[in-house]
């Protein structure tokens, strides 16, 4: 069955640092991916997304993502991290014959430290 | 501004009680979908539906009904054979037919037990 997974369900980074959240999902094609944001209490703003075309995406909140076919991987990754930052992040895929369904990835939680 | 809105942000139920969560969207959006969000869980799938007066179960269906007689409007009602309702409940939609056209969320409703 196709899936999203996180490896991380928590990261703490010092603001300033670079950040990479990694994402592996699983489907024979390739897929389509996201990732959202979500701050505590909050509803899910989407970061960016990669269909088809150039593997390196640039979102907004100054994040981008890569798609790695060989890998199976759609890493995010930051430069460098805003307190603001500080949220919840899930990757999420849907399959390009059905377009009625995210799958999610279980999430990951990034801290902030000044 | 266009956007979707969930309400209430609180919802307590009694033992053996029925609530319903509303969802309004103008977006003017085809599709509308109901996920449930537990701690460590991600997001999964209660209902979904593309067209008015058409919607299907998703993956955690039990325990909960829908509606959708109007575009903008999709309530989920938690029935009392849901043993364990206590989640974050998130409304999204989207374009449906359009598949690159991510979900636009709600900023959700938290249930909880008396």
């Amino acid at each position: 069955a196709q899936s999203v997974t996180q490896p991380d369900i928590h990261i703490t980074v010092s603001e300033g640092a670079s950040l990479e959240l990694r994402c592996n999902y699983s489907y024979g094609a390739t897929p389509y991916l996201f990732w959202y944001v979500q701050s505590p209490g909050q509803g899910l703003q989407l970061l960016l997304k990669y269909f088809s075309g150039d593997t390196l995406v640039q979102g907004i909140k100054g994040f981008e993502a890569e798609f790695k076919r060989s890998q199976s991987s759609f890493n995010l990754r930051k430069p460098s991290v805003h307190w603001s930052d500080a949220a919840e992040y899930f990757c999420a895929t849907r399959r390009r014959e059905y377009t009625d369904k995210l799958i999610f990835g279980t999430g990951t939680r990034l801290q902030v430290f000044p | 501004d266009g956007g979707i809105t969930q309400s209430p942000k609180y919802l307590f139920r009694k033992e053996g009680q029925n609530v319903t969560l509303s969802c309004e969207q103008n977006l003017n959006h085809d599709a509308m979908y109901w996920y449930r969000q537990d701690p460590g869980q991600g997001l999964r799938l209660i209902y979904y539906s593309q067209i008015v007066n058409d919607f299907q179960k998703g993956d955690i269906a039990e325990g909960y009904s829908v509606s959708r007689e109007k575009k903008e409007s999709f309530p989920l009602t938690v029935t009392s054979a849901q043993k364990n309702p206590t989640a974050f409940y998130l409304c999204a939609s989207s374009p449906s037919g359009t598949d690159n056209q991510p979900q636009h969320f709600g900023d959700g409703t938290r249930l909880s037990i008396l």
